[in-house]
């Protein structure tokens, strides 16, 4: 599968711990996108990396939340002390160099106890 | 500004009709409008894009028409096929990378 590939599909966890969201891009893709969907909603933007740089985190929450996207290796999303409020689908998407389109990966549903 | 409007919220069709979702937008400065699908649990699948230096773009059953005087796009699903049951989100962006997604169309098409 060339696919976006993002682990784990689902995610439990309990207030205050961590999450960590994984996602490999398609093959020769080389940026790569964090969206973060709401039941009923479409997809809100938080972030674009390209290897080893966050090139805008606009989206991203001031507090908690930290991408990367290192050399070797996936797109990490890391979400700290999770509350309620952070359940969702988070979906990575990547492109080529020229930035479109983006393809999407089937998201991790986490859920916070 | 950075709104892109979409509407209806939900539609049912027939088997064999036309499905159509609009889509409407501020931001002048937008230059690319994909579309996508999705199925529950599934992540997006890109359908279709357009630019605005065309006003119709079509692929297979899957049109988009584009209204650059209007700031309005939207997209026709024609011979529309229960296997089509998804919802879909129209896109836009502005030469870079930040997509902004409409609120999505939950479409059904009845056998």
């Amino acid at each position: 599968n060339a696919g976006v590939m993002q682990n784990p599909r689902h995610l439990v966890r309990r207030r205050g711990q961590e999450a960590r969201l994984r996602c490999s891009p398609m093959k020769g893709h080389s940026h790569v996108y964090w969206y973060r969907q709401l039941p009923e909603e479409g997809l809100k933007f938080m972030v674009y990396l390209q290897k080893e740089n966050i090139i805008d985190e606009s989206g991203m929450p001031k507090e908690r939340f930290s991408a990367e996207f290192p050399k070797e290796g996936p797109s990490i999303l890391r979400i700290q002390q999770v509350v309620r409020g952070d359940s969702a689908a988070y979906f990575c998407a990547s492109s080529p160099p020229d930035n479109q389109p983006q393809h999407f990966g089937d998201g991790t549903r986490l859920s916070i106890l | 500004q950075q709104q892109v409007k979409q509407s209806p919220q939900s539609l049912i069709v027939q088997k064999g009709g036309i499905s159509i979702i609009n889509c409407a937008y501020e931001n002048t400065a937008f230059d690319y409008f994909p579309w996508y699908q999705q199925f529950p649990g599934k992540g997006p699948a890109l359908l279709i894009a357009i630019r605005p230096d065309v006003s119709e773009k079509k692929e297979g059953r899957f049109t988009i028409s584009f209204n650059k005087s209007a700031k309005q796009f939207s997209l026709h699903i024609m011979d529309s096929q229960p296997g089509d049951s998804a919802t879909y989100f129209c896109a836009a962006s502005s030469g870079t990378y930040k997509y902004i997604f409409g609120t999505g169309t939950r479409l059904k098409v009845l056998a």
